[in-house]
């Protein structure tokens, strides 16, 4: 099973500010099969990012994703009040699907 | 446009089953997998298992094989999930997920149910 692990834990950041998430995998995800996901409270997660770096339909570009292999980042360039919210990754080239323990990102 | 709607919240006992629906609408029910995520209150997401929808094919996740059964009636696009003999770490929101391209069983869940709330309590 490919863990994933996720910091930081919590990101404290004011509108405005660049946010770097990170997820780490505890081996190699299959052709860059990982995805990102955003949740608000009391909602179902939304995707944002497949395949490492593409963006879901409707996703701005202040939303982009790179890396490979174990390592990968989710990128939010400029936090809008909307933006506040838990983040997870997911992979999905191996099973079991797994996902992160999430990041959650909220105002400081 | 897409929609997976599911059924409403449950209360169960411990030791009963409990079976979620997942109402698809808005694209072709037989050619996209779905999948099956559970979230327990305030914690992570937690992959099920899938079916395909076209032949009823089916996979689950090695901690759920023996309690978890997805089925599908396409004559009403919906899917099913039932967990049986409950515990109270049962109790979490389930989703049903769409994996986003056709044909496919594995890629991201471009569409999600809302959730469905289920409680094992005595």
């Amino acid at each position: 099973e490919i863990v994933l692990t996720q910091s930081p834990g919590t990101l404290s950041l004011s509108p405005g500010e660049r946010a770097t998430l990170s997820c780490r995998a505890s081996q190699s995800v299959s052709s860059s099969y990982l995805a990102w996901y955003q949740q608000k409270p009391g909602q179902a997660p939304r995707l944002l990012i497949y395949g490492a770096s593409s963006r879901a339909t409707g996703i701005p570009d202040s939303f982009s994703g790179s890396g490979s292999g174990t390592d990968f980042t989710l990128t939010i360039s400029r936090l809008e009040p909307e933006d506040f919210a838990v983040y997870y990754c997911q992979q999905y080239g191996s099973s079991p699907r797994t996902f992160g323990p999430g990041t959650k990102v909220d105002i400081k | 446009q897409v929609q997976l709607v599911q059924s409403g919240a449950e209360v169960k006992k411990p030791g009963a089953s409990v079976k979620v629906s997942c109402k698809a609408s808005g694209y072709t029910f037989t050619g996209y997998y779905m999948h099956w995520v559970r979230q327990a209150p305030g914690q992570g997401l937690e992959w099920m298992g899938w079916i395909n929808p076209n032949s009823g094919g089916t996979n689950y996740e090695q901690n759920f094989q023996g309690r978890v059964t997805m089925t599908r009636d396409m004559s009403i696009t919906t899917a099913y999930m039932e967990l049986s003999r409950l515990r109270s770490d049962d109790t979490a929101v389930y989703y049903c997920a769409r994996v986003g391209s056709p044909w496919l069983v594995d890629g991201p869940f471009d569409y999600w149910g809302q959730g469905t709330l289920v409680t094992v309590s005595s």
